[in-house]
């Protein structure tokens, strides 16, 4: 069974510093995506990573995996107050399939503060 | 792009009756899944289809789960006999290729 783990589980930022959240997995895969969730809300797609050093940016996140190590990362710049959401990492349970069928990690809820 | 719509956006049920709720995806998009997610976790995958065929369905909870895309557009989630213990938010989410739109999920609250 594949599991999916998250840390830290919280964490709480000061605006402008720079942070890690670590998303590590159990079985093969070389698909792996990072969404973001506001409270009450949906989620929305930020990083679809499809191959082994695979690294994607968009403003202040950088995502980054490496398939060997069964790890990705998901790097916060410069952190300001609107980043504050849970990020949950899901990594599709089957190779060179399309998202059929994802595993999320359980999240990591950031919150920024001045 | 209206994005996937889901209906309703909260249900609050008695224990033992039936509940049903529809997700209407992305017009483009040949797949659909469910995902459930409770409170502090992670979404949950339970089903999926790609255009009316449900391709996967061994992750649903019970076999009080069911779920149909008749025409390959809209789907439905139903849950007969509903338990306390089925109170989440229940997802929809489409897609074409590999990323997944999700939709703003119904949220049900069994008493």
């Amino acid at each position: 069974e594949l599991k999916v783990e998250q840390n830290p589980l919280f964490l709480s930022m000061q605006e402008g510093k720079n942070y890690t959240i670590y998303c590590n997995y159990s079985t093969t895969s070389d698909r792996l995506y990072w969404y973001r969730q506001d409270p009450g809300k949906s989620l929305e797609s930020l990083f679809v990573l499809l191959s082994n050093g695979a690294v994607k940016q968009e403003g202040r996140l950088m995502a980054s995996l490496d398939t060997k190590a069964r790890l990705s990362t998901l790097h916060i710049t410069a952190a300001v107050h609107d980043l504050s959401a849970t990020y949950f990492c899901a990594v599709d349970e089957r190779e060179k399939s399309s998202g059929d069928k994802l595993t999320f990690g359980t999240g990591t809820r950031l919150a920024v503060r001045p | 792009d209206t994005g996937v719509s889901q209906d309703p956006r909260h249900k609050i049920t008695k224990r033992g009756q039936n509940v049903t709720f529809r997700c209407d995806p992305i017009s483009e998009h040949n797949r659909l899944y469910w995902y459930r997610q409770t409170l502090g976790q992670g979404p949950e995958f339970l089903t999926y289809f790609q255009n009316e065929a449900q391709l996967e369905k061994s992750r649903l909870l019970s076999d009080r789960f069911s779920a149909e895309r008749p025409k390959g557009s809209f789907s439905t989630l139903e849950i007969q006999r509903t338990e306390q213990g089925d109170s989440a938010m229940y997802l929809c989410a489409s897609s074409r290729f590999e990323k997944l739109f999700f939709g703003s999920g119904t949220q049900l609250s069994v008493l």
